[in-house]
């Protein structure tokens, strides 16, 4: 079966724009969450979306949301971003939640904020 | 709230040794640690992961242990084989319904043929 797909896999944007990341997960997954990845931070946690409904939250400021559809699609969006952003974003899904069943990461979305 | 710290950062090992990755957790409620492996390039991938009711876990090569009263779990890697090469990854996750996983910095492994 398809594994987590996140379009576009790379962008470019600049200082003060805002951007929105897509994640498709795998068929049946109702769990969607999204991390940060970035050298020094390493694999930082934003938050997490079961059935529309945003379950979890890491420590991250309120320019970034998200939200799911009914499908379990769901979208990251970043707004006036900074340089600091510049990382990359992935998705992971997971049939109920990647405590209790395995969760299964896509290939990122690598954003540069220039 | 959770602290995970990992260590080494790096480590190189010869073709067929053993590699040892160790992480300590600072919260007593964690009850999910997970391993993910990520070779360059590509997505983490879950190798193996234990729960807080259980101190020990084999999936042939790896291992994976848990001292809950001294907070940390260690990944065993034996045999090294160069595709074991890669940045891994440990975690822990709350419990009582907290889902935010806290995941240490990484650790290279580089096994030399």
């Amino acid at each position: 079966k398809a594994g987590v797909t996140q379009t576009p896999r790379y962008l470019i944007k600049t200082r003060g724009q805002q951007v929105t990341l897509s994640c498709s997960p795998i068929s049946g997954h109702r769990s969607v969450s999204w991390y940060q990845q970035t050298p020094g931070q390493g694999l930082q946690f934003l938050f997490e979306y079961f059935s529309e409904t945003q379950r979890n939250k890491g420590n991250f400021p309120g320019r970034f949301s998200g939200r799911q559809f009914s499908n379990s699609r769901s979208e990251m969006n970043v707004s006036t971003l900074e340089l600091g952003d510049s990382a990359l974003y992935l998705c992971a899904s997971s049939l109920l939640d990647s405590q209790s069943t395995e969760a299964f990461f896509g290939q990122g979305t690598r954003l540069t904020v220039v | 709230g959770e602290n995970v710290e990992q260590h080494p950062s790096t480590l190189s090992v010869q073709e067929g040794d053993s590699a040892v990755i160790k992480c300590t957790y600072s919260d007593s409620a964690s009850n999910y640690f997970p391993w993910y492996k990520q070779e360059l390039g590509k997505r983490p991938q879950l190798i193996i992961d234990i729960r807080s009711n259980v101190g020990e876990k084999k999936d042939q090569r790896i291992a994976v242990t848990l001292n809950k009263t001294a907070k940390h779990f260690s990944l065993h890697i034996t045999e090294t084989q160069p595709e074991d090469s890669a940045v891994y990854f440990c975690a822990a996750w709350g419990s009582g319904g907290s889902y935010i996983p806290t995941f240490g910095r990484g650790t290279s492994l580089i096994v030399h043929p």
